[in-house]
């Protein structure tokens, strides 16, 4: 079985501010991991996903992410935070091999001040 | 190209009723996967379905069953509704099973 640990649920950054959005996972295999964000009354977009090889993965928007085994993190990053990144993110984890049906973390709200 | 489309956008039923929910996958998906997401939580998997039967699903009573048309949309319907079941119901569409999905806006059922 897998899970996903979002460390804060709400996170509050300046514009123009470094952006860390904390993600730890447990998986039994090497999981599949992902970033999701979900704007008010949206559904979920896709950000970023690893699967394997690289372990900085660029997604959308200017968002990285890397995956530490070690660390079992695969925490998500922006360098500068814009007005328009205020949003819900959430971490999933999937098993490989299987249907890619991903098991969600309970997400953590982006506030950006002016 | 219209991507995942749900309706209706909004709902609010009465506990003890049933209601359906619809989906209409992305252009070229053929596997649909819906999502419980209850207020200030992450989605929770329900069920899958791919060929036109629930292939997996997640820890939800037999209350919630769905299906899959031959065109690929799906139902999700959910008898003898609780206060509990109030929440945002996702879809989301694939091609094939082992593939990204794309998800829907979602629909926001209230049980009063």
């Amino acid at each position: 079985a897998q899970s996903v640990t979002q460390l804060g649920s709400h996170v509050s950054v300046s514009e123009g501010a470094l952006v860390l959005l904390r993600c730890n996972y447990s998986s039994s295999v090497p999981p599949y991991l992902f970033w999701y964000v979900q704007y008010p009354n949206q559904g979920l977009q896709l950000l970023l996903k690893y699967t394997t090889g690289a372990t900085l993965v660029k997604g959308i928007n200017g968002f990285e992410a890397e995956f530490k085994k070690s660390e079992t993190s695969f925490h998500l990053t922006k360098p500068s935070a814009h007005m328009s990144d205020a949003a819900e993110y959430f971490c999933a984890v999937s098993a490989p091999g299987g249907s890619y049906i991903p098991t969600f973390g309970r997400g953590t709200s982006l506030i950006v001040h002016p | 190209d219209a991507g995942v489309t749900q309706s209706p956008t909004h709902l609010i039923k009465t506990r003890g009723q049933q209601v359906t929910l619809r989906c209409s996958p992305k252009s070229g998906h053929d596997t649909v996967s819906w999502y419980q997401q209850a207020l200030g939580q992450g989605p929770q998997f329900i069920f899958q379905y791919y060929e036109e039967e629930e292939r997996q699903r997640g820890n939800f009573p037999d209350r919630f069953s769905g299906h899959q048309f031959p065109n690929y949309s799906s139902e999700l319907n959910v008898n003898a509704l609780l206060l509990g079941d109030s929440a945002l119901y996702l879809c989301a569409s694939s091609l094939g099973r082992q593939t990204e999905a794309f998800f829907g806006q979602g629909t926001r059922l209230t049980v009063v």
